[in-house]
């Protein structure tokens, strides 16, 4: 275990479904995060909450909403997604310094999610 | 161009070699990591560096911030270093990393 979990570690879902992915950190870091690794891409940057401030991410489409209910947590919630969307969601954590720096990168082990 | 390139993509080598995996960058930084991300998807921080040079076990990391480049070396490789090593850069001006595309290794015994 990193400190930092994921469930469920599988997920299959259908295009009407409507599911959550959730995250949660035991590390005392004030910044998590959501990635979404698709097949033979890098990693792309979802969302941000850092210092309980929200960063999004522009480019991602409103069926993805992200929920961060306090430090520890974070929650991605899947509405009417496509099947282009099945990929390994990766959660992370870090601690922000507040000055633009952060430090003690921890990875989850990720959710593959297949949309049918 | 991409602001975090990796070098080689693909590496296959022998039991036993000594394995370089190179990383150059374009934007000014706070830290550079390596990370390892096994088949199945799971990815383990390796190092986070600033300056200088690292080592932990037979893994060993260098940057050099003036040429804005960092190596990932691994001695006597093992069939179980058989992953895919990505070096990622976290900004000087926000909480962002960008992550290079990946070095996929593959280690033959």
């Amino acid at each position: 275990e990193t400190g930092v979990t994921q469930t469920p570690r599988h997920l299959v879902m259908g295009m009407t479904n409507k599911k959550s992915l959730k995250c949660e950190q035991h590390l005392g870091h004030n910044a998590m995060y959501w990635y979404k690794q698709s097949a033979k891409k890098p990693l792309e940057l979802m969302f941000v909450y850092s210092l309980e401030e929200r960063v999004e991410n522009n480019s991602v489409p409103s069926r993805f909403s992200p929920e961060c209910p306090n430090s520890s947590h974070l929650f991605l919630h899947l509405h009417t997604l496509q099947p282009e969307d099945s990929a390994l969601y990766l959660c992370a954590s870090s601690q922000a310094s507040g000055t633009g720096a952060s430090y003690g990168y921890t990875f989850g082990s990720g959710t593959r999610l297949t949309v049918v | 161009k991409n602001e975090v390139e990796q070098s080689p993509q693909n590496l296959t080598a022998q039991e036993g070699e000594f394995i370089t995996i190179n990383c150059s960058y374009s934007v000014g930084i706070s830290a550079l990591h390596w990370l390892q991300q096994h088949p199945g998807g799971g990815i383990v921080s390796l190092f986070m560096l600033s300056s200088g040079k690292k080592k932990h076990g037979r893994l060993i990391a260098t940057i050099n911030i003036q040429e804005k480049h960092s190596s990932l070396h691994i001695t006597a490789s093992h069939p179980r270093d058989s992953a895919v090593y990505i070096c990622a850069v976290g900004g000087n001006r926000d909480d962002k990393i960008i992550f290079g595309k990946g070095t996929r290794l593959h280690i033959l015994p």
